[in-house]
């Protein structure tokens, strides 16, 4: 297993467009999360799964964000209408059982410019 | 809600000298407490894990401490090399709401 893949690396698209972000994660892990990161900050929560569920979601993922896991495996998370807001780093992250006792192994991250 | 403050927010140093890196959280019930690397427009690559019940890790020039009770951990780099630049993040666990919490990082730069 080569770790966590997120794929586009880079996504430049035009405002009031949409956007779908793909994550594979480690495929033992039974966890998934998304974050954002903006230059100069860490990361922040944005929602996780457990399996294809989805437990919970961050206030900062408007409605204009859904995040899809089916069957459990790959995610992906779209942004729909994006604003200029949007743009930042998105990254994913994977770990196994509740408490991570390996820790998150993260993606590279997908880098979205809104223009 | 969890707090995490990492200080120095940047640091330049000069090759081979020792780094020290502080990371401050505000709720102590924690899993967990992940040390990450981050270069410039790169994804997170982590370096070392500290269970709670755990007051250190070491991995090659790298330990990390943690002090549960007082909300800290320090990251030490021993004698820093220009390929040490980037960005060291904190993240801590909870036992909670099963959350990772980051610091904004800090930044560090060694000089040759």
């Amino acid at each position: 297993d080569t770790g966590v893949s997120q794929d586009p690396r880079h996504k430049i698209t035009k405002r009031g467009q949409n956007v779908t972000f793909r994550c594979d994660p480690i495929s033992e892990h039974n966890r998934l999360y998304w974050y954002r990161q903006t230059l100069g900050q860490g990361p922040e929560f944005l929602t996780y799964f457990q399996n294809e569920a989805q437990l919970e979601k961050s206030r900062l993922l408007s409605d204009r964000f859904s995040a899809e896991r089916p069957k459990g495996s790959f995610s992906t998370l779209e942004i729909q209408r994006t604003e200029q807001g949007d743009s930042a780093m998105y990254l994913c992250a994977s770990s196994l059982g509740f408490s991570s006792p390996s820790g998150y192994t993260f993606g590279s991250g997908t880098r979205l410019t809104v223009v | 809600k969890q707090e995490v403050t990492q200080i120095p927010a940047a640091l330049s140093v000069p090759e081979g000298e020792n780094l020290v890196l502080n990371c401050s959280f505000t709720d102590s019930a924690i899993y967990n407490l992940q040390w990450f690397r981050q270069d410039p427009g790169k994804g997170l690559t982590s370096l070392l894990l500290i269970q709670s019940s755990q007051r250190e890790q070491t991995s090659g020039r790298l330990n990390a401490s943690l002090d549960k009770s007082s909300g800290r951990s320090t990251l030490y780099i021993a004698a820093s090399q220009p390929g040490d630049s980037a960005t060291y993040l904190c993240a801590v666990f909870h036992s909670n709401d099963y959350k990772l919490s980051f610091g904004a990082g800090t930044t560090v730069t060694v000089r040759a």
